[in-house]
């Protein structure tokens, strides 16, 4: 079935560092792509999303770029900073013919120290 | 909107108690989800709606969990008995199949459930 990998965490970086969590994922189609982000206490959030190979999706200074060659869909941030400290979940949907359900990676944790 | 909204936040009770959690996903939604998180497995979907129909339940645990959705505006996801590996945090999220932010899920703020 479909599924998604990511990095395991904890990941731990100073303020103003540069982040990367790699995130790979199976399917049998053309899925949409997608970053969640979980802050402490709260619910998962939308941080970006791709929906064709290609696409690069961002927010918040946070990029993902959809490697349909790689089947890859890497979480990258120039400069973190304390608010960035979260769980990260990489995410697909098969769209509508599946239910718009999501299956996730299994998230990771990120701690920016100041 | 005020996005969807879960009861209770937390939730602590006896191993073979009856639990139920509620939920009220965001007006106009069609599709609702209900996942647990836990350490050991990460979310895990349990069982989604569209329409009020239930169209997939093949994550539930086991026959002691149940979900209904009475209507467009309400849910709830039972447990009966309750078991110490019950205890997780369950989220509940809607999502829309047309219009604008298709395919996004909106997730609630969650239900931290403790089994004794």
């Amino acid at each position: 079935g479909d599924s998604v990998t990511q990095m395991e965490g904890p990941v731990t970086l100073s303020e103003e560092a540069f982040l990367t969590i790699n995130c790979t994922y199976t399917a049998t189609g053309y899925p949409s792509l997608f970053w969640y982000v979980q802050y402490p206490g709260e619910g998962l959030q939308l941080l970006l999303k791709a929906t064709k190979a290609d696409d690069k999706g961002s927010n918040k200074g946070f990029e993902a770029t959809y490697r349909k060659e790689t089947t890859s869909f890497h979480l990258e941030k120039g400069s973190v900073q304390v608010s960035d400290s979260a769980v990260y979940f990489c995410a697909l949907s098969m769209g509508k013919a599946a239910g718009n359900k999501l299956t996730f990676g299994g998230g990771t944790r990120v701690l920016v120290k100041p | 909107d005020a996005g969807v909204i879960q009861s209770p936040r937390h939730e602590v009770t006896e191993m073979g108690q009856e639990v139920t959690l509620r939920c009220k996903p965001i007006s106009g939604h069609d599709y609702l989800f209900w996942y647990r998180q836990t350490m050991m497995r990460g979310l895990e979907l349990l069982i989604y709606f569209n329409n009020n129909v239930p169209i997939d339940d093949s994550g539930m645990p086991e026959d002691r969990f149940s979900a209904k959705m009475p209507n467009a505006s309400f849910s709830t996801l039972k447990i009966q008995p309750s078991e110490p590996r019950d205890s997780a945090v369950y989220f509940c999220a809607s999502s829309r199949t047309v219009g604008g932010e298709r395919e996004k899920l909106f997730f609630g703020s969650g239900t931290q459930l403790s089994v004794l």
